[in-house]
């Protein structure tokens, strides 16, 4: 089964500097999705970057881009210029497409505090 | 283009009681995924719906859990003689004939509370 592991369950940064949150995770496919979601205190669930697994170039989305190491199984994400409004959980997930259901699994969550 | 919509956002039932658990998918999308969020944890598979169909509840508790996803109206979690373990945020993720691998519209989720 797949799993997925953030290794820090808190982290904080000054606004407007630089802040990388860890995700590693274990799967014997080859071919999948990873993402990072934000989870607001109005745990409203958004995306906030995505990666597809046979991409080697890494996804970026304005602030947001990721560090996607395959032989390593590590998927971190780097958020530059850090905004009050970063503030929130944020989840790595992994999806097998493979499977048929194409269901996400999701690490436990970084909480990450972004102070003024 | 309204989103994914649950109700009720707060739903608080005694032990033993029935606990049932709306979601709309966004318009034009016929796939629907529940998932469950226990506190500090991330969420978790539960269910894999088309319309009219189960495609995967791979995740659901054997007992007690149900859930349909009819040609017309919202999908509905159903869960039966709700015990305190069931305290969790449930969250529903429409997408369009399986393309959750380009984006998941998650709702806000309901949060059950069992007394």
């Amino acid at each position: 089964a797949q799993t997925v592991t953030q290794s820090q369950p808190e982290m904080s940064v000054q606004e407007a500097e630089t802040v990388t949150l860890s995700c590693t995770y274990d799967t014997s496919e080859n071919n999948y999705y990873l993402f990072w979601y934000k989870q607001p205190p109005s745990r409203q669930m958004i995306l906030v970057i995505r990666q597809e697994a046979y991409k080697q170039q890494n996804a970026t989305e304005n602030r947001f881009s990721v560090n996607f190491q395959k032989a390593a199984k590590s998927f971190s994400l780097k958020i530059s210029d850090s905004q009050l409004g970063d503030t929130a959980m944020y989840f790595c997930a992994f999806m097998d497409l493979t499977g048929g259901s194409e269901k996400l699994v999701f690490g436990k969550g970084t909480k990450l505090t972004v102070n003024p | 283009n309204a989103g994914v919509m649950q109700n009720p956002r707060h739903l608080v039932r005694r032990r033993g009681q029935e606990a049932r658990l709306r979601c709309s998918p966004m318009k034009g999308h016929s796939h629907v995924y529940w998932y469950r969020q226990l506190p500090e944890e991330g969420l978790k598979f539960m269910v894999y719906l088309q319309k009219e169909n189960i495609i995967d509840e791979s995740g659901m508790p054997k007992e007690r859990f149900s859930a349909e996803f009819p040609k017309e109206g919202p999908s509905i979690l159903r869960i039966q003689q709700v015990v305190r373990g069931d305290s969790a945020a449930y969250f529903c993720a429409s997408c369009q004939a399986r393309r959750m691998n380009t984006e998941a519209f998650f709702g806000q989720g309901t949060r059950l509370t069992v007394v």
